[in-house]
């Protein structure tokens, strides 16, 4: 069983409101990550995180934010939502050591009106 | 990063092997092979991951051309419950990062 969560599951809000999506991990992986999906496409890679006080931007450029000042927690802020914004945004941890299998959380669906 | 490409959709037969295949053609040496399977509304689920030789695992099992340059993930068995899209992706990077491709949804039949 994973033991990665994110929440809200589901969240619409207006635009020009300042959000923050949840991800916790309880299994003390160092990496982080989040990904943003739109609907029936593949997932991007918008930030990562190497361990504590470490944070990354992916590949696609996006206007969200993240910290990560506790090993098991790595949330990610939109400062003023928009339309645009409106997707699905995936967590995910693996292990420090070797390569293995990431977990991923079970998302939240971002929309904003 | 690397890129993934695989079909678009594939069908099965229930109870029959499935054969799902990728190409990642600018893999680099250090790069391994994940596959992760997605249901709606849900996040990916992993399946399996190789570096170059083949795997197996309970869920199935992942063979690697010699030259790396593609993959192809064996369902031995299909179940209705493997119906999902199935992505297959590379590892890469100091962080190892997951580059995503467009995934192949699988039907099964009954």
């Amino acid at each position: 069983e994973a033991d990665i969560y994110q929440t809200p599951r589901y969240l619409v809000i207006g635009t020009g409101k300042k959000i923050t999506l949840e991800c916790s991990q309880t299994m003390g992986h160092d990496k982080m990550y989040w990904y943003q999906q739109d609907p029936g496409m593949e997932l991007h890679l918008i930030h990562y995180s190497y361990g504590v006080n470490s944070t990354e931007k992916g590949d696609l450029s996006s206007e969200s934010t993240v910290s990560r000042i506790r090993t098991e927690h790595f949330p990610l802020t939109l400062e003023s939502a928009r339309p645009s914004h409106t997707s699905q945004y995936l967590c995910a941890s693996t292990a420090t050591q070797g390569n293995t299998e990431a977990f991923f959380g079970q998302g939240t669906r971002l929309t904003v009106v | 990063d690397a890129k993934t490409t695989q079909p678009n959709s594939m069908e099965s037969n229930e109870e029959e092997p499935v054969h799902l295949p990728c190409n990642h053609s600018t893999i680099s040496g250090t790069d391994y092979i994940h596959w992760y399977r997605q249901l709606p509304s849900q996040g990916p689920e992993y399946v399996i991951h190789g570096l170059t030789s083949n795997v197996n695992n309970r869920m199935a099992s992942l063979a690697i051309a010699e030259d790396r340059k593609s993959s192809t993930l064996i369902l031995h068995r299909a179940t209705l419950r493997d119906a999902a899209v199935y992505y297959c992706t590379i590892s890469s990077g100091s962080a190892r990062q997951l580059t995503f491709g467009s995934g192949t949804q699988l039907t099964v039949l009954p």
